[in-house]
């Protein structure tokens, strides 16, 4: 099973760039990983996904090393509108089914 | 591009007595997913459709649950009767493929449940 871990908690200060790792020790060959954030009172929404080395968006950076069995979750700059929970997601290979399950993600309080 | 509508978005009900929640996911979206999230957990998954077939239902408790996508679009997901620890919100998603390795997935805003 390609479960993920990743801190409960982190808190940082406005303009400050944060870095969210999440472990995936048992994560397949043809897995990708994919975060998303979720604010109070919404559904979680995609940030970004990646294979393999760097992916950039508008919104994040996510740096994955060559045995992906870890990433991270790189957020520039942040400000207060980024307090959010942000959750880590891999492919949960069972023994009948696979499926994409959600941890309890790690909740980042930014501070002015 | 219109995102994936849910109603209502708040509901409080006594238990015993039954609910039902509505979404309409993402115009194309093959794949539609319910989800239970209570307060400080992350979401769980309840089930899974795939056009108007069930891919996976292994959570949802179906001596209470029901949820059905006759057309392959929107959706209904019932409870009844509701039980004191339903009380959670009910996400909605969609995404354009069933592809675990790749999947992305786009939610609603959700239904907040409480039950008194």
């Amino acid at each position: 099973l390609a479960k993920t871990t990743q801190p409960i908690s982190m808190d940082s200060y406005e303009g400050q760039e944060v870095n969210i790792t999440c472990s995936h020790n048992n994560i397949a060959t043809n897995d990708y990983i994919t975060w998303y954030q979720q604010f109070p009172s919404q559904g979680p929404r995609f940030i970004i996904q990646g294979y393999k080395t760097k992916v950039t968006n508008e919104v994040a950076s996510l740096f994955i090393p060559a045995d992906r069995k870890s990433s991270t979750l790189s957020l520039p700059r942040v400000s207060l509108s980024d307090t959010a929970v942000y959750y880590c997601l891999v492919g949960d290979r069972g023994l009948r089914d696979d499926k994409i399950i959600f941890g309890k993600g790690t909740r980042l309080h930014i501070l002015p | 591009e219109a995102g994936v509508a849910q109603s209502p978005r708040y509901k409080i009900i006594e238990k015993r007595q039954s609910v039902a929640f509505w979404c309409n996911p993402i115009s194309g979206h093959a794949t539609l997913y319910w989800y239970q999230q209570i307060l400080g957990q992350g979401p769980k998954l309840l089930i899974q459709f795939q056009n108007n077939g069930v891919v996976d239902d292994s959570q949802l408790p179906k001596d209470r649950f029901s949820a059905e996508r006759l057309k392959g679009v929107d959706s209904t997901l019932k409870i009844q009767p509701a039980k004191l620890e339903d009380s959670a919100v009910y996400l909605c998603a969609s995404s354009l493929f069933a592809n675990l390795a790749k999947n992305i997935q786009y939610f609603g805003a959700g239904t907040r449940l409480s039950v008194l």
